[in-house]
This record gives C-alpha cells, sequence and structure tokens, in this order.
C-alpha cells in the first residue's frame, strides 16, 4: 500500500460544530503532517509528528487539536472554528523527518 | 530562516519544447530541496529530490533538476514538455530546526499548449 487515505473528502461545519479529519497511512512512515492549503497558494505547515510525537506545532490556534493515535493513524480535531478557517486541508508522511513527502488527496472544509 | 522562491506565477511552454520551472533558496547550512506537482483538486506528489550527491538530479516523468550552490538555485527541467505536464509546481526546502520543517515555494502554474 503506497498511498496516503484521507477522509472525509468534503466537509461543511458551522462555527460551533465538533469534527475531525482523519489521515492514514500503511507504509511504515514514522513521520506525518498536517499542511492547510488555501486556494492557489502553496501548503502551510501546522503540525510536524515523528515517531508518534508532535515535533512541531506551526503557532497554529487551539481550535485545531492533532493527535496520533498509532504510527498509521493522524487525526485533527476540529472546534469551533472561523469561515476563515476554510481550506483544503492535506496530510501527509515521510519514511524518516528527512526525505519526500507523500500526501493524501485532501479534505476540502468549509466552515459556515 | 529559510526560504524558497519561485519568480514566475506561470510558464507557458509549446508542446515538444524543452520547460524550465525556476526556484531559488535560502537556507543556513545544507539544503533539502524538492519539487512537488499538483493537479487541480488533488494532493501534491513527489517529483524528485536533493539531498547530497551529484548535482543533476532526475524524477519522475521525464522531470530533472539541477542544484547549483554559488546560485542558490534548484531549477526544474525538462526537455520535451507534454500537455499533460501542466499543473502547479512547488518548490520546497526542508531543514531540521528540532524538527524537519518544509517550507514550500509559492508556485508556478505551468501550461504546456498543443
Amino acid at each position: 500500500d503506497t498511498e496516503v487515505t484521507q477522509t472525509p473528502k468534503h466537509l461543511v461545519m458551522g462555527m460551533t460544530n465538533k469534527k475531525s479529519l482523519k489521515c492514514e497511512q500503511h507504509m511504515g512512515h514514522r513521520a506525518m503532517y498536517w499542511y492547510k492549503q488555501k486556494a492557489k497558494k502553496p501548503p502551510e505547515l501546522m503540525f510536524v509528528y515523528s515517531y508518534e510525537k508532535l515535533s512541531i506545532n506551526e503557532s497554529v490556534p487551539s481550535r485545531f487539536s492533532p493527535e496520533c493515535p498509532n504510527s498509521s493513524l493522524l487525526n485533527l480535531h476540529l472546534h469551533a472554528l472561523q469561515p476563515e478557517d476554510s481550506a483544503l486541508y492535506l496530510c501527509a508522511s515521510s519514511p524518516r523527518g528527512i526525505g519526500e513527502q507523500y500526501f493524501g488527496p485532501g479534505t476540502r472544509l468549509t466552515v459556515t | 530562516a529559510q526560504s524558497v522562491a519561485q519568480p514566475e506565477d506561470q510558464v507557458n511552454v509549446a508542446e515538444g519544447n524543452p520547460l524550465t520551472v525556476k526556484c531559488t533558496y535560502s537556507v543556513s547550512g545544507n539544503p533539502y530541496l524538492f519539487w512537488y506537482v499538483q493537479y487541480p483538486n488533488r494532493g501534491l506528489q513527489f517529483l524528485l529530490k536533493y539531498i547530497t550527491g551529484d548535482n543533476l538530479v532526475k524524477g519522475s516523468y521525464g522531470f530533472e533538476a539541477e542544484f547549483n550552490k554559488s546560485q542558490t538555485s534548484f531549477h526544474l527541467k525538462k526537455p520535451s514538455a507534454l500537455v499533460s505536464d501542466s499543473a502547479l509546481y512547488f518548490c520546497a526546502v526542508s531543514q531540521n530546526t528540532g524538527g524537519f520543517k518544509t517550507i514550500f515555494g509559492a508556485g508556478t502554474r505551468l501550461f504546456v499548449k498543443a
């Protein structure tokens, strides 16, 4: 299995909702990432997990809460989001901290 | 702090002609450089990387890139463009800052005309 999967593909949520994004890889990669991408812009790094421990948090607001339950799974818990949080959320993994990253197709999030 | 610049928002090339997408970088220490491609409504796909070794790196789909330390550049090239190469291309640099952080350039949209 050489792919990163993300669910759901699309998500519409109100500002008071709680939802979660899920990412899964079965390539044995030990680093996993969350990125936020606005239209026609580059991905912006949010979080990095290395060996299931949070190694980088790019000063992301606390309404975004990452979780890495095991080496194959990465979640992003969402609560009390703002309309400006609407974006494509990309998950990626890499064999180690350095090296090419393998991206999932993303979750298109709309906050109403 | 690391940074990546892609000076061209868009590159237009005719099918069959060579293409170049430019990238310059700024890091302290040794750079780890990457090119990714993104098709509409898709995640990014890895094309090639430079970590160490030969300055000319070959990657997927016939793409190659040349690492030039003196000019701090890592331009993406292909000898003969295909219409299907039309996409958004991102140059990226990674550095160990207590965790490996990757910064992407702004992206260059490539249009290949038949």
